[in-house]
């Protein structure tokens, strides 16, 4: 099973302020790299898929990169809207989910 | 527009079957290369996926729960269903459905429904 670990497990950020949130898989996934965010109460929303594609509706501020084992997600200027917690997940070799980075407000 | 619904008990006793049922509409589970998923998320946790079917059947599971799910579907209703046996308080989480996209990652969710396993 590919292990995907994700840091840090919490971030602190002032709105307009920029975000890096970077996942780690255990072994190579290629390109095959999703990043979801979840807001409480809510089901987990996909932001970007193979590892750097912007999800339809998905604003430009959220950006991927990475691939192979590292990745990461950068917000350029963090809005109310998006503190809550992100997850990455592999699909390369069935799937599995980070342990997520919440981001909260500074 | 996909959109999925779960539906299920919301409490369960230990060792018993849950059986839950994921209805969607706006795809076809008989098109090439769609698949539909199962993920859970205990109170505060990480998300876990569980397991999925594809269009032509194929199934697949994770390994550490393996020998505890079945998923299944019915094309003609446009569910599937997933049973997981002898249900353990470890086991209480919100549980998802999720349609699989052409590319293999889950593009589109279900609210979730929470699953509460207490004698």
């Amino acid at each position: 099973e590919i292990v995907m670990t994700q840091s840090p497990a919490t971030l602190s950020v002032s709105p307009g302020e920029r975000a890096t949130l970077s996942c780690r898989a255990s072994q190579s996934v290629s390109s095959n790299l999703a990043w979801y965010q979840q807001k409480p109460g809510q089901a987990p929303r996909l932001l970007i898929y193979g590892a750097s594609t912007r999800a339809t509706g998905i604003p430009a501020r959220f950006s991927g990169s990475g691939s192979g084992t590292e990745f990461t997600l950068t917000i350029s200027s963090l809005q109310s809207e998006d503190f809550a917690v992100y997850y990455c997940q592999q699909y390369n070799n069935w799937w599995t989910f980070g342990q997520g980075t919440k981001v909260e407000i500074k | 527009q996909i959109t999925l619904k779960e539906s299920g008990p919301t409490l369960v006793k230990p060792t018993q079957t849950l059986t839950l049922t994921c209805t969607f509409s706006g795809f076809s589970l008989s098109t090439s290369g769609v698949g539909v998923g199962w993920i859970r998320q205990p109170p505060g946790k990480a998300l876990e996926w569980l397991a999925l079917i594809y269009w032509d059947d194929d199934k697949r599971y994770s390994p550490s729960l393996k020998s505890r799910l079945t998923i299944t579907k019915d094309t003609s209703k446009n569910q599937v269903v997933l049973t997981m046996t002898n249900m353990d308080p470890v086991d209480t989480a919100t549980y998802y459905c999720a349609h699989k996209s052409f590319g293999d990652y889950f593009d589109y969710w279900g609210q979730g429904t929470l699953v509460t396993v207490s004698s």
